[in-house]
């Protein structure tokens, strides 16, 4: 059984950071690309982040470009997201994300964790 | 980037009818390559269909997915109690990859 398990999220400050995590198992992890999305309160859905499966192609939307940095570690079969400079509009769920037919970072997901949630505030 | 609108923002029938949920998309989505997603609350996004028309595995044969081009449709051929969620359509053939505001389906 595929399974995504984020974990990380937490109250930080505006400006602060935040490093979230996401431990898969039930498939073979190095084969395939992974991503996060995120969806703010009461809010829709929002493509974060992308890394191909080994780990050296990396894309990100442009409301967080420079300040999240995704990585994997295969050895571990597990995702990463580096925060930095956080906002209020970062606020919201954040979805590990398995991507197919993934063509220069966009992709469509087939399975997805239950989601980490990160609100940031003073 | 390509901006999809989903409409109606809130469908509500009875169960047995048909819905059909809309997605146009502001530029043409390369080669169709256009997904549904189904939300319940409180849980994660769960893929329905994929390159418009391929139902994802374990997916009821009462869902199917249409269009080509900017418009596209997802049909719910006899809804039950269980399809209450908000639908999600997302486009991955442009960059960046886009969603859908949603559309919440009501059952009565």
């Amino acid at each position: 059984e595929v399974q995504l398990v984020e974990s990380g999220g937490d109250l930080a400050q505006p400006g602060g950071s935040l490093k979230l995590s996401c431990v898969t198992s039930g498939f073979p992890f190095s084969s395939y690309d992974m991503n996060w999305v995120r969806q703010a309160p009461g809010r829709g859905l929002e493509w974060v982040s992308y890394i191909g499966s080994s780990g050296k192609t990396m894309y990100s939307a442009d409301s967080v470009n420079g300040r999240f940095s995704i990585s994997r570690d295969n050895a571990k079969a597990s995702l990463y997201l580096y925060m930095h400079s956080l906002r209020g509009d970062d606020t919201a769920v954040y979805f590990c994300a398995r991507g197919r037919q993934c063509s220069g970072g966009n992709c469509y997901v087939d399975y997805w964790g239950q989601g980490t949630l990160v609100t940031v505030s003073s | 980037e390509i901006v999809l609108t989903q409409s109606p923002g809130t469908l509500s029938l009875f169960p047995g009818e048909r819905a059909t949920l809309s997605c146009r998309a502001s530029q043409s989505v390369r080669t169709g390559l256009l997904a549904w997603y189904q939300q319940q609350p409180g849980q994660a996004p769960r893929l329905l269909i994929y390159g418009a028309s391929n139902r994802a595995s374990g997916i009821p044969d009462r869902f199917s997915g249409s269009g080509s081009g900017t418009d596209f449709s997802l049909t719910i051929s006899r809804l039950e109690p269980e399809d209450s969620a908000v639908y999600y359509c997302q486009q991955y053939g442009n960059s960046p990859s886009t969603f859908g505001r949603g559309t919440k389906v009501e059952i009565k």
